[in-house]
């Protein structure tokens, strides 16, 4: 089975300082990870993906992740948080466990930014 | 280009009453999925279909029914409806099932 696990439902930091969202997934075969953004009453759009092909991932919007297979973890970090960053985050893993991909979500992360 | 489509962006159901949500994508995408949003419960996947002709459960089917009805449509239907599917649903593609999900902007169905 598939899944995924973000620590902290809400997340406050202030302006300019390091944001840091938590994600640790749960996957059977090789995952794919993927970060979202989603801005209040819009669907979602992606900030970043790990595909395998290297473990630092770089995103829009300075965003970047880490994939640390021996954690399994998927970290997003910024090291300088803007107001425009607030917004909720959703980690998203896809994997064929058992034939085709199945796309599963986190439960999201809402980043606040304090002037 | 549209991108992904969902029809209605609003809808008021009484219990009991059934209704068919719509979503239509112009990007030639194989796989397309169905997630209902909750507050502090994230995007759930209702159904899924890897590609045209095939539909498979996600994590809370119970009380819905797809239709894949081509490689552009893929419906979703609430029998009899209920105030725990009071929800925003949220219509998705990929090209394939390990990249980029392309989103459409919701439809909020309440339910009385």
């Amino acid at each position: 089975a598939q899944s995924v696990t973000q620590l902290g439902s809400h997340v406050s930091v202030s302006e300019g300082a390091l944001v840091l969202l938590r994600c640790n997934y749960s996957s059977s075969v090789p995952p794919y990870l993927f970060w979202y953004v989603q801005y209040p009453n819009q669907g979602l759009q992606l900030l970043l993906k790990y595909t395998s092909a290297a473990t630092l991932v770089k995103g829009i919007n300075g965003f970047e992740a880490e994939f640390k297979k021996s954690e399994t973890s998927f970290h997003l970090t910024k090291p300088s948080a803007h107001m425009s960053d607030a917004a909720e985050y959703f980690c998203a893993v896809s994997g064929r466990p058992s034939g085709t991909y199945k796309y599963i979500f986190g439960t999201g992360t809402r980043l606040k930014v304090l002037a | 280009n549209a991108g992904v489509t969902q029809t209605p962006k609003f809808q008021v159901l009484k219990t009991g009453q059934s209704m068919t949500l719509q979503c239509a994508q112009d990007m030639n995408h194989n796989s397309m999925y169905w997630y209902r949003q909750d507050p502090g419960m994230g995007l759930r996947l209702i159904y899924y279909s890897a590609s045209e002709g095939t539909t498979d459960k996600g994590e809370v089917p119970n009380g819905y029914n797809v239709s894949r009805l081509n490689k552009r449509e893929f419906s979703l239907r609430l029998e009899s409806a209920a105030p725990s599917q009071t929800s925003v649903y949220f219509c998705a593609t990929t090209l394939q099932g390990n990249t980029e999900a392309f989103f459409g902007q919701g439809t909020r169905l309440t339910v009385v």
